[in-house]
């Protein structure tokens, strides 16, 4: 069935460096949604991608869409401590609109 | 590996019925789940934090007696849509956390249709 998946699940920075995570899907998306679950919050909503090739930008986070719309990434540029968390990306399922899923990367930041 | 399970993953329900659905994390507690509603081509909107052994948390706008959640053992919460109406007819999400490994997980949704 449909899939998508996030790479890496994983990565552990030093405050201060870049961090990206990947989330390629098995079919082309309509849109994509980034969402941030902080520990012991809840995910939140970052943004939506729906263009081929869009990039959009919030403060240090940018954010892609493939210009097949089968992948995105989420660029972190200098970590901070406040980016801690879990990073997901969801995409909504061809036949239903359903949304799925990608397993996440948790960002680790070392002083 | 662990895993959220959400049932049913679609419903058909007349108005005015009340509409019950599982969460339940395999192979993990889950002192904490969230549910959340998802419209069409929009983001999940979280609806309340679910606490095993008290009350849910509802977020603003979100009505309590209409969406009762029951958090009663640490492997499941149940969402009922109660006197269901057709515009609660969406896509109902629930995820929980697995505290020992710090990994958060998705259920398969349900979608809910009122007729």
């Amino acid at each position: 069935g449909q899939q998508v998946m996030q790479i890496p699940q994983y990565q552990h920075v030093q405050e201060g460096e870049d961090f990206t995570t990947y989330c390629n899907s098995s079919t082309t998306l309509s849109n994509i949604q980034w969402y941030k679950q902080r520990p012991g919050g809840h995910p939140v909503f970052l943004i939506q991608l729906v263009k081929s090739g869009e990039v959009k930008k919030q403060k240090r986070l940018t954010f892609q869409f493939g210009e097949a719309k089968k992948n995105s990434s989420l660029h972190i540029t200098a970590t901070q401590t406040t980016d801690v968390g879990t990073y997901f990306c969801a995409g909504p399922r061809n036949r239903d609109d359903k949304i799925i899923f990608g397993k996440g990367t948790r960002l680790h930041i070392l002083p | 590996g662990a895993v959220v399970s959400q049932h049913p993953s679609r419903v058909i329900c007349k108005s005015g019925t009340s509409v019950k659905i599982e969460c339940r994390s395999l192979d993990f507690q889950a002192t904490t789940m969230f549910w959340y509603r998802q419209f069409p081509k929009k983001s999940l909107m979280l609806m309340a934090t679910s606490n095993e052994g008290s009350k849910a948390t509802y977020e603003q706008g979100v009505e309590k007696d209409k969406f009762l959640i029951n958090h009663a053992s640490l492997t499941l919460s149940t969402l009922t849509v109660t006197s269901a109406h057709p515009e609660d007819s969406s896509f109902y999400i629930c995820s929980a956390t697995d505290w020992v490994h710090g990994e958060a997980f998705f259920g398969q949704g349900t979608r809910l249709t009122v007729v």
